[in-house]
């Protein structure tokens, strides 16, 4: 069946430095790739979402970029700063808004 | 606008036991998800509901099972609790069919 796989699992980086999670989708059918941030002990928020119509898009410090051919799409977090610190889920929806297939989820940890 | 409530939020119950959990989605939202969450792990998608009707059933054992109203208020109900239900139930309202998630605060609960 359809999945989306998000690598990596884990990811520690150093404040300051940049952060990318990448997330392969199996149905040629998607068309709207939002991702999630939990906070500890929170609930999941969107923070951008990107259409397959566009090949990138970003806000502030945060960006995401869509490979329809390969069928991936990627979190680019640059500046990392300790707030950013949280686990982000990557999700893909076909255009016929069958369903919503969500990432493992990638553990960020900014070191100081 | 008031975003997704959840009820109750924190719930301790024995092995055998039933429990519902009920969810408010924002209003004018006619969309709610149920996801379960437990430590370490993704979301685990259990159920959509539209429009009063089951749209998506993720690959939950027949114990799980929803229901939503016409006010597009959604509850979730668990029979016969078994000790790995122990998790964070998430719901997540939307204004189309697998649309952008908001998602509520959550339902912690402990099966002892």
């Amino acid at each position: 069946g359809e999945n989306v796989e998000q690598h990596p699992s884990t990811l520690s980086v150093q404040e300051g430095d940049s952060a990318v999670i990448k997330c392969t989708y199996s149905d040629s059918a998607s068309n709207y790739f939002p991702w999630y941030k939990q906070e500890l002990g929170k609930r999941p928020q969107l923070i951008i979402d990107i259409r397959s119509n566009v090949g990138e898009k970003k806000d502030q410090r945060i960006a995401v970029t869509l490979n329809k051919t390969a069928k991936h799409f990627s979190l680019h977090i640059t500046e990392t700063q300790p707030e950013d610190s949280a686990v982000y889920f990557c999700a893909a929806i076909p255009s016929d808004a069958s369903k919503i297939i969500f990432g493992s989820g990638t553990r960020l940890s900014i070191r100081p | 606008k008031a975003g997704v409530t959840q009820t109750p939020r924190y719930l301790i119950k024995t092995r055998g036991q039933q429990v519902t959990l009920s969810c408010s989605p924002i209003s004018g939202h006619r969309s709610v998800s149920w996801y379960q969450q437990t430590p370490g792990q993704g979301l685990q998608f259990l159920f959509e509901y539209f429009s009063e009707t089951q749209r998506n059933k993720g690959n939950f054992p027949g114990r799980f099972s929803g229901r939503q109203f016409s006010n597009s208020r959604s509850e979730m109900n668990v029979s016969t609790l078994e000790l790995g239900d122990s998790a964070l139930y998430l719901c997540a309202s939307s204004l189309k069919e697998a649309g952008t998630q908001y998602f509520g605060p959550g339902t912690r609960l402990l099966v002892l």
